[in-house]
C-alpha cells in the first residue's frame, strides 16, 4: 500500500509569488492533516480535514494560506503571496477513521527568496 | 512555556547501551503521547503510543508516562547506529498533535 505522497519535494519561489502544496493521503484515509516546521523550531499543526470539510484551521497562521482537499481525497496548500518566513518544510499527514496513528509524507521543503 | 520541552541533545551513546530520551509537558489534561522517529530529510515514523501511565513495551523500547509528574521518556536497549535519528515527543491535542523540537540520539559503533 503506498503511503502518503507530496509534491513537489522542493520549492524554490520569490518573495510575492504564489505556490501550490499538494497531498496524496492513503487512500480511504478519511482525516488530513498539514503541519509546517519552520527552522530551529517545533513541527506546527495547520490544520485538519475530514473527508472535505474542514475541522479544526486553527494553526493557519493567516490568510495568504488556503488549504483544499476536493472530494475528499488529495489536498492542496496554497501560499498567496508568498513572504521570507513562509520557508520551511511543509508535512501532510493521514489517519484512518477511529485510528491514533497519524501517517506523515515526506514533506514539500519551500524556500522563499 | 513551551508545551512540550525536550532537550535537543545530541545524545550521545555507544552501540548496545541504552538510550534514554526525556519530555515533559505543561497541559495537566493531556491524555494521550507519541514518539516519533525522523530520519534527517525522511517523514516523521510513530514507534510508541502511550495514554496510560507506567510503562508499556515494544520490542527494544520502553515507553513510560507519569501524569503527576507531566513527564514521558523512552527507553531504547541495546541501541544500534541504525536507531541514531531524532526523536519527536508528541502529545494529542484534540485533532492535532503538539510536537517538541526533538532529541537527537547518536549512536556510535
Amino acid at each position: 500500500e503506498a503511503g502518503v505522497t507530496q509534491f513537489p519535494s522542493h520549492s524554490v519561489i520569490e518573495k510575492g509569488q504564489t505556490v501550490t502544496l499538494r497531498c496524496d493521503p492513503i487512500s480511504g484515509h478519511d482525516n488530513l492533516y498539514w503541519y509546517r516546521r519552520v527552522m530551529g523550531k517545533e513541527i506546527k499543526f495547520l490544520l485538519h480535514f475530514v473527508k472535505e470539510s474542514k475541522q479544526d484551521e486553527s494553526g493557519m497562521p493567516n490568510n495568504r494560506f488556503l488549504a483544499e482537499r476536493t472530494g475528499g481525497t488529495y489536498s492542496t496548500l496554497k501560499v498567496q503571496p508568498a513572504e521570507l518566513e513562509d520557508s520551511g518544510v511543509y508535512f501532510c499527514a493521514s489517519k484512518v477513521a477511529g485510528g491514533y496513528e497519524q501517517y506523515f509524507g515526506p514533506g514539500t521543503r519551500l524556500t522563499v527568496t | 512555556q513551551k508545551e512540550v520541552e525536550q532537550n535537543s541533545g545530541p545524545l550521545s551513546v555507544p552501540e548496545g547501551a541504552i538510550a534514554s530520551l526525556n519530555c515533559t509537558y505543561s497541559d495537566r489534561g493531556s491524555q494521550s503521547f507519541f514518539w516519533y522517529r525522523q530520519y534527517s530529510g525522511k517523514s516523521p515514523e510513530l514507534i510508541m503510543f502511550i495514554y496510560s501511565n507506567g510503562d508499556k513495551e515494544d520490542g527494544r523500547f520502553t515507553a513510560q508516562l507519569n501524569k503527576a509528574s507531566q513527564y514521558v521518556s523512552l527507553l531504547i536497549r541495546d541501541s544500534q547506529p541504525s536507531d541514531s535519528a531524532t526523536y519527536l515527543c508528541v502529545r494529542e491535542a484534540g485533532t492535532a498533535l503538539i510536537f517538541g523540537k526533538g532529541t537527537t540520539l547518536s549512536v556510535s559503533s
